[in-house]
């Protein structure tokens, strides 16, 4: 079965970038989208089709897919950012998460 | 304002079945697959399958063929959920989400609890 791998955590110092990798086979080939959770709250989305924002998430949200693996950036990282973050693929008419990456703003 | 609103907290002894709904509102039921996810304590998001509430066409995780079952009334805009044999394991917060306005889960419900605990 498909898999997406995603790094445990990901610290960054206040007003730094923040990256955050998805890898899969041939992910540059589909759709992923990135979600921002909160501890206690749903999921957000905060890209989908690779690299597209929801009205009303901040520019400082990027994302990209190429090759084998998709990035979320976070660029000026704010302590508001602090959340896990998952991956998402459509993968022959499934859905398929990456194990989720937790954010440390530190 | 489009909303999904589910069932409540249900705990379940080993063996047994668990139904969740999850009733949506403020949109046309019939125009959006309805996706079921988990999440298990402290841990990551799964996808369990999606329902397609016009025509009742179902796609399932391949981790729970033939445990899972989804279907839905259209006539009260409602979608279910039904897990059978369940285990210890599959002690989760389970959510409905469709894709609204993005190509993305961008609607969800408020999750219910789902224990399994002799």
């Amino acid at each position: 079965s498909y898999e997406l791998t995603q790094p445990p955590s990901v610290s960054v110092s206040p007003g730094q970038t923040a990256t955050i990798t998805c890898s899969g086979d041939k992910l540059g080939d589909k759709y992923t989208c990135w979600y921002q959770q909160k501890p206690g709250q749903s999921p957000v989305v905060i890209i989908y089709q690779d690299n597209k924002r929801p009205s009303g998430i901040p520019e400082r949200f990027s994302g990209s897919n190429s090759g084998n693996t998709a990035t979320l950036t976070i660029s000026g990282t704010q302590a508001m950012d602090e959340a896990d973050y998952y991956c998402q693929a459509w993968i022959s008419s499934t859905v398929v998460f990456g194990g989720g990456t937790k954010l440390t703003v530190l | 304002q489009v909303q999904l609103v589910q069932s409540g907290a249900e705990v379940r002894k080993p063996g047994a079945s668990v139904r969740v709904s999850c009733k949506a509102s403020g949109y046309t039921f019939t125009h959006n697959y309805i996706h079921w996810l988990r999440q298990a304590p402290g841990q990551g998001l799964e996808w369990v399958g999606r329902i397609n509430p016009n025509s009742g066409d179902t796609k399932y995780a391949q981790k729970f063929e033939g445990r899972v079952s989804m279907t839905r009334d259209t006539s009260i805009s409602t979608a279910y959920m039904e897990l059978s044999r369940l285990r210890s394991d599959d002690t989760a917060e389970y959510s409905c989400a469709i894709e609204y306005k993005y190509y993305a889960m961008d609607v969800w419900g408020q999750g219910t609890t789902v224990t399994v605990s002799s």
